[in-house]
């Protein structure tokens, strides 16, 4: 069965200090992962995705992820954050084998709160 | 602009009358969903189209209906609503092939079933 974990409903950071936002994911093939962040009263935006190759996945806004295949991990990381990064931030997978027309499976979510 | 448009935004209604939320998107996308979002569980699938007038069950099918008549379009139905799906409903799509899971959503319809 497929599925996504994300270990910390929130995440408090300083701005200006790294942040890392923690997913693990379990699934039968060889998993697609995404992240997507949500902003208040928005619907969700895709940040970057994992298909293959580097494990090291850059995207949007300056933030990037780290596929750790022996892990089943794929947490999303920046290096210096901003007060503007604060939102809902989902992970997500999908399993290339799985015939449900590419469906995703998301985390329960992480609320990322960066203080000035 | 890209984009995906549904509607209402907010709505409020009694268990039994039959709400239909609007989805159109302008991207040519041969992908659509349904999802509903609810505190601590995430998003949950309730219905897809992988093309005009294929439709299939995601996770939380029940109470719902859908149809794909045209490809920008993909409304959602209750047909009678009841409390427990008082939610937060996105409507998503993408390209498909190795680009779906790259999902563009709408900004989402909040239901409340009273």
């Amino acid at each position: 069965a497929q599925s996504v974990a994300q270990p910390e409903d929130q995440v408090n950071v300083a701005e200006g200090n790294p942040l890392t936002v923690k997913c693990t994911y379990s699934v039968s093939g060889n998993p697609y992962l995404f992240w997507y962040v949500q902003y208040p009263n928005r619907g969700l935006q895709f940040l970057l995705k994992y298909i293959t190759g580097d494990n090291l996945v850059k995207g949007s806004y300056g933030f990037e992820a780290e596929f750790n295949k022996s892990q089943t991990s794929f947490h999303l990381k920046k290096p210096s954050a901003l007060v503007s990064d604060s939102a809902l931030y989902f992970c997500a997978v999908r399993d290339i084998f799985y015939n449900q027309g590419g469906k995703l499976i998301f985390g329960q979510g992480t609320e990322l709160s960066v203080k000035p | 602009e890209a984009q995906v448009t549904q509607n209402p935004r907010y709505l409020i209604t009694v268990t039994g009358k039959k709400l239909t939320v609007t989805c159109s998107q302008n991207m040519n996308h041969e992908y659509m969903s349904w999802y509903r979002q609810d505190p601590g569980l995430g998003l949950r699938q309730i219905y897809y189209s992988m093309n005009v007038e294929v439709t299939d069950k995601g996770d939380v099918p029940e109470g719902y209906k859908v149809s794909r008549k045209e490809k920008r379009n993909f409304p959602l139905i209750l047909e009678s609503p009841s409390p427990n799906q008082t939610s937060l409903y996105f409507c998503a799509s993408s390209s498909g092939g190795r680009n779906t899971g790259e999902l563009f959503f709408g900004e989402g319809s909040r239901l409340t079933v009273l």
